[in-house]
């Protein structure tokens, strides 16, 4: 599966839009981009996810460059209870459901 | 549903002593999933089973660790004997085959001393 990079930490005001993004510049072809996040002390939760075309759904966006090779994971109104590290994988579908973390992003919004 | 199920929360324990871990996943979902998040190396898969059989054992860090998933609703973490860098929390995650969405259980923190 592609590395990613992440910034290690960002702050939003809430209210705003956070923009969280992702460098994925090996991504292979049929690699989907995943995003989940994880606040203090809980299991990781599931966001979004893509291949090729932006996504969106109750929690947020996905806009997922042309060539592929880095993505933004938008919250539209950052609230308080985003606060969390939000971690961008990338991998295969179909090759086994087993997802690698890595360190993901520290989200802190500020009131 | 009550979402995946670990006990016990929080265990503390001696160096050297046996610990068990246990995980009871989500009705119907046939995937389940160990990991381990410590400060220093994040959030490591160590194994995965698919209809209780072992898929990836790849990420158990040495043979102090064992995982068993005896039926489809239970499954065990154990590590024999315990050392004080075994501590860290530890997530049990379950999902139906090839999904793209786990879902994580609360976690057990385990503390060795």
């Amino acid at each position: 599966d592609a590395k990613t990079t992440q910034p290690t930490s960002m702050d939003c005001a809430e209210g705003r839009a956070a923009n969280l993004p992702c460098n994925h510049s090996t991504i292979s072809g049929n690699e989907y981009v995943y995003w989940y996040r994880q606040i203090h002390s809980q299991g990781p939760q599931y966001i979004i996810h893509g291949l090729k075309n932006n996504e969106t759904n109750e929690m947020a966006s996905l806009i997922i460059t042309e060539d592929r090779k880095s993505s933004t994971l938008i919250l539209p109104h950052a609230t308080l209870r985003d606060t969390a590290v939000y971690y961008c994988i990338v991998r295969v579908e179909g090759t086994g459901n087993q997802f690698y973390f890595g360190t993901g992003t520290s989200l802190t919004v500020i009131p | 549903d009550a979402g995946v199920i670990q006990s016990p929360r929080h265990e503390v324990t001696e160096m050297g002593q046996e610990v068990t871990l246990r995980c009871k996943p989500i009705s119907g979902h046939n995937s389940l999933f160990w990991y381990r998040q410590t400060m220093m190396r994040g959030l490591e898969l160590l194994i995965y089973f698919n209809n209780n059989v072992p898929i990836d054992d790849s990420g158990m860090p040495e043979d102090r660790f064992s995982a068993k998933m005896p039926n489809a609703s239970f499954s065990t973490l154990k590590i024999q004997p315990s050392e004080p860098r075994d501590s860290a929390v530890y997530f049990c995650a379950s999902s139906l085959s090839d999904s793209y969405e786990q879902y994580f259980g609360p976690g057990t923190r385990l503390t060795v001393t």
